[in-house]
């Protein structure tokens, strides 16, 4: 089986600190996604990494692909109350890379305090 | 509109009963999802839609979750016999085939009592 941990699992901090979500597995995949979902939304997709070692950054947030294509990590640089919500990994399980099935981490609860 | 739409957009029900879940892909989109989500957590894979057909059913919890499209359109997710750990939030998402970005609706937040 397949799976992508997340962690920490809550995490809780002041508006202008930084921060790191992680998502672990001990599989390699193709390639990894990064969502963010408001409560009564659903997921709204941030950033695609495909290539081992692959870095993107939007804004304030910075995205890592594993060499290995088994991890990946978000940053984020002075969070701001905006910032708040569930943040999810998902990856294409083996076999169903044409298929666009994911398989998601099980999130961080990301809260900002102003 | 623009985006996916699910309805309801809450339903509340009694144990043993059935229920009707709606899914409205984007326009044109081949692809379409439906995924579950319990409170606070990630998503769970249920079944993968390629047109009217689906070649992936297998994270439908049991047989009495089923699923149909028509029309290469409008899906319907439908629970008979619903028990209470069937409560949860039930997410549906399309695609254009072959395209990894999915674009998900708001759920449907399913309450068994």
């Amino acid at each position: 089986t397949q799976l992508l941990e997340q962690s920490p699992q809550f995490l809780s901090i002041q508006e202008g600190e930084n921060l790191t979500v992680y998502c672990n597995s001990s599989s390699v995949f193709s390639s990894l996604q990064w969502y963010r979902q408001e409560p009564g939304e659903g997921p709204v997709l941030l950033v695609t990494v495909v290539t081992g070692g692959e870095v993107k950054k939007l804004k304030r947030l910075t995205f890592q692909f594993g060499d290995a294509r088994k991890d990946s990590s978000l940053h984020i640089t002075a969070a701001q109350p905006g910032d708040t919500g569930l943040y999810l990994c998902a990856a294409p399980p083996h076999g169903s890379s044409n298929t666009g099935k994911l398989i998601f981490g099980q999130g961080t609860t990301l809260q900002v305090k102003p | 509109g623009a985006g996916v739409s699910q309805s309801p957009s809450n339903k509340v029900t009694e144990k043993g009963k059935d229920v009707e879940l709606r899914c409205d892909p984007i326009s044109g989109h081949t692809a379409l999802y439906w995924y579950r989500q319990s409170l606070g957590q990630g998503l769970e894979f249920l079944i993968y839609f390629q047109g009217n057909s689906a070649p992936d059913k297998s994270g439908l919890p049991s047989d009495r979750f089923s699923a149909e499209r028509t029309g290469g359109s409008v899906s319907t997710l439908t629970i008979q016999r619903t028990q209470q750990e069937d409560s949860a939030v039930y997410l549906c998402a399309s695609s254009f085939l072959g395209q990894s970005t999915q674009y998900f609706g708001p759920g449907t937040r399913l309450t068994v009592l």
